[in-house]
This record gives structure tokens, C-alpha cells and sequence, in this order.
């Protein structure tokens, strides 16, 4: 299994929107609806921030939205916060119980 | 709530074996819905599944390391394991225990992380 793509860098001004794409295939993304991302703060554990493409966990702002299409899904920050500085990554199941991170995607809030 | 530990050397000699435990406490190993995930991330690198392990005792792996990794579980001390081995410089990263859930296939829960240098 490869790794999901990421562009390594991703940036915006507060109040503005930024999309993050993740792009594999069709024997993880393309396969199936259990794409999830994570917000990972310098030194910190990552933290779930969407799952199974849209789904939101409770806490999480409804600033941070999913989609998908194809082989490739999306994370769309809105309105930008200086919090939401971070490293993203995505996840997707590669079959046999496996999962394939994505690469990460710094993102900066000028 | 579930909270995971990991614990283990910090420092591995190359081509010897890395040999992590990771503790559950706050819930039980043995629920049906999750299995226990080991990921690792190279200092300023991605994340890297590694593998995991149902409480039934099976295991699944990353093809590049599969060859090189053990992952077991011990239901009566709500532990699970990572053994990796013939280590190398590569293998220098911090190493996350994990919670997936099962069938959902995403994270919910994990540890706080340890650092593991492979150096002689």
C-alpha cells in the first residue's frame, strides 16, 4: 500500500476557507466511505476532526468539513482560526484491516 | 474514558529488537467493536500504520514491515504489544498506540506517544 498524497503545505488568512485534498486509489479512497482526518498540534498525539468522509465527532467545530469524490477526499477548514494551525492528515482503509495515512499538510493561518 | 500508555526503552540498538507495550486502562481490551493499532512517525515526517491486533489474537500489518513486526495482545493485563525487529536508523520515529474501531475504521483514541532512537 502506498501512501495518500498530500500537497505539504496549505495556508490562509483568518476568516477564510481552505480545502485540503488527499488522493489514493481505488484500493483505499475510491474503495470505500471510511476516509478520516486528524489535527496534529507539534509535540502533541493526533486528534480525530472528521471520519467515514463527513461525519463530524462531537466537540469538533462545524467549521471542519468532509467530501469525497473519486479517489480523492477533502477537508475544508472555513473561517479560519489561528487555533486550527496545524498539521492534517488523512486516513483511509486499504482493505484487510489496514490503514494508509496521507503524507500531511501544514497548514498556516497567516 | 479510555486512555492508552505507552511505555518501553527509548533508546534500541540497530539490528536488535523494539519492544513496545501499550496499557489500557478506563475500558477493556476484549470489546468486540475495536482493535488496538500501533503507528509510528519519524521525527518531522507523516504518520506510518505499523499494524494492529483484534483481542482474539489476529493481527493484521503494513506490507513493508510485515516481515519485521509482532503485534499481540494480553487480555488479562489489558495490554497489548509491538515488536519490531532488525531495527535501523529508519526505525527512529515516535510510536503511537491506537483504539480503530472495527468495521468503522477510524481512530477514536490515542496514546500520548514515546520516542524510540535506534542509535549504537
Amino acid at each position: 500500500q502506498s501512501a495518500l498524497t498530500q500537497p505539504p503545505s496549505a495556508s490562509g488568512s483568518p476568516g477564510q476557507s481552505v480545502i485540503i485534498s488527499c488522493t489514493g486509489n481505488r484500493s483505499d479512497v475510491g474503495g470505500y466511505n471510511y476516509v478520516s482526518w486528524y489535527q496534529q498540534h507539534p509535540g502533541k498525539a493526533p486528534k480525530l476532526m472528521i471520519y467515514e468522509v463527513t461525519k463530524r465527532p462531537s466537540g469538533v467545530p462545524d467549521r471542519f468539513s468532509g467530501s469525497k469524490s473519486g479517489n480523492t477526499a477533502s477537508l475544508t477548514v472555513s473561517g479560519l482560526q489561528a487555533e486550527d494551525e496545524a498539521d492534517y492528515y488523512c486516513t483511509s482503509y486499504a482493505g484487510s484491516n489496514n490503514l494508509v495515512f496521507g503524507g500531511g499538510t501544514k497548514l498556516t493561518v497567516l | 474514558q479510555l486512555q492508552l500508555q505507552e511505555s518501553g526503552p527509548g533508546l534500541v540498538k540497530p539490528s536488535e529488537t523494539l519492544s513496545l507495550t501499550c496499557t489500557v486502562s478506563g475500558g477493556s481490551i476484549s470489546s468486540s467493536s475495536y482493535y488496538w493499532g500501533w503507528i509510528r512517525q519519524p521525527p518531522g515526517k507523516g504518520l506510518e500504520w505499523i499494524g494492529g491486533a483484534y483481542y482474539s489474537g489476529s493481527t493484521y500489518f503494513n506490507p513493508s514491515l510485515k516481515s519485521r513486526v509482532t503485534i499481540s495482545v494480553d487480555t488479562s493485563k489489558n495490554q497489548f504489544f509491538l515488536k519490531l525487529s532488525s531495527v535501523t536508523a529508519a526505525d527512529t520515529a515516535v510510536y503511537y498506540c491506537a483504539r480503530p474501531l472495527w468495521y468503522h475504521y477510524y481512530i477514536d483514541v490515542w496514546g500520548k506517544g514515546t520516542t524510540v532512537t535506534v542509535s549504537s
